[in-house]
């Protein structure tokens, strides 16, 4: 049962370069996220995804782009690495929940990305 | 502006010795609040959802409870595989399915 996987697992990058992270999900799951992670300040959201074909932005998109052409699949793009953007990546996905609780399904995440920045 | 805040940052036990973790949120129309465990080098797995004040969840060793302005989750007699960084995370009205995290509580429980 895999959930959710993220690749690579680590990657270094020097300033200016780009690169794509990669995250599928295979519970069919219509909501997709990615947070980053930095030292002791909780995740933040960059972008989420509603179903195939939506995405829009979370509270720290600047530097980053997605897009979500299947439902399995939610790929984060750097287009011109910086040192900020070195830290912890997640990918996450959710359903929708049913009834009066129907935003309140949990997250499923991944084992993250560590990217630097140098 | 809303905010949820993690207490302490990190908590050093002895195996055996119970204690508590503080969540407390200042939020417009909650829906709900998760706990999170993550360990060194993995995402976060779920551990309970909370919707309204006076809910408790139980699991294993832990405990989660919801007032109005905070939640608590207590560990009970701790081991050694307790220790993670826990995290709460609030759902509000108005964020759609958008969770708003802590800085999370690294617990750490000695043998």
């Amino acid at each position: 049962n895999a959930g959710v996987t993220q690749t690579p697992k680590f990657r270094i990058l020097k300033i200016g370069q780009s690169m794509t992270l990669q995250c599928t999900q295979d519970m069919n799951h219509n909501y997709m996220y990615w947070y980053r992670q930095d030292p002791g300040m909780g995740l933040k959201l960059i972008y989420y995804s509603v179903g195939a074909g939506i995405t829009d932005k979370g509270e720290v998109p600047n530097g980053y782009n997605v897009s979500r052409s299947t439902t399995e699949d939610f790929p984060l793009r750097l287009e011109l690495a910086a040192p900020s953007q070195t830290s912890v990546y997640f990918c996450a996905s959710s359903s929708p929940g049913q009834g009066p609780s129907s935003y309140n399904s949990p997250l499923h995440f991944g084992n993250g990305t560590r990217l630097t920045v140098t | 502006e809303d905010q949820v805040t993690q207490s302490p940052e990190a908590l050093r036990l002895q195996e055996g010795e119970s204690s508590s973790l503080n969540c407390s949120y200042t939020v417009s129309g909650l829906r709900g609040l998760f706990w999170y465990r993550q360990d060194p080098g993995k995402g976060p797995e779920f551990l309970f959802t909370l919707y309204s004040a006076g809910e408790e969840k139980e699991k294993e060793r832990l405990k989660a409870t919801l007032t109005k302005k905070e939640s608590f989750l207590h560990i009970t007699a701790p081991k050694p595989e307790d220790s993670a960084t826990y995290l709460c995370a609030v759902l509000i009205k108005a964020a759609g399915n958008k969770l708003t995290f802590g800085g999370g509580t690294r617990v750490l429980v000695k043998p």
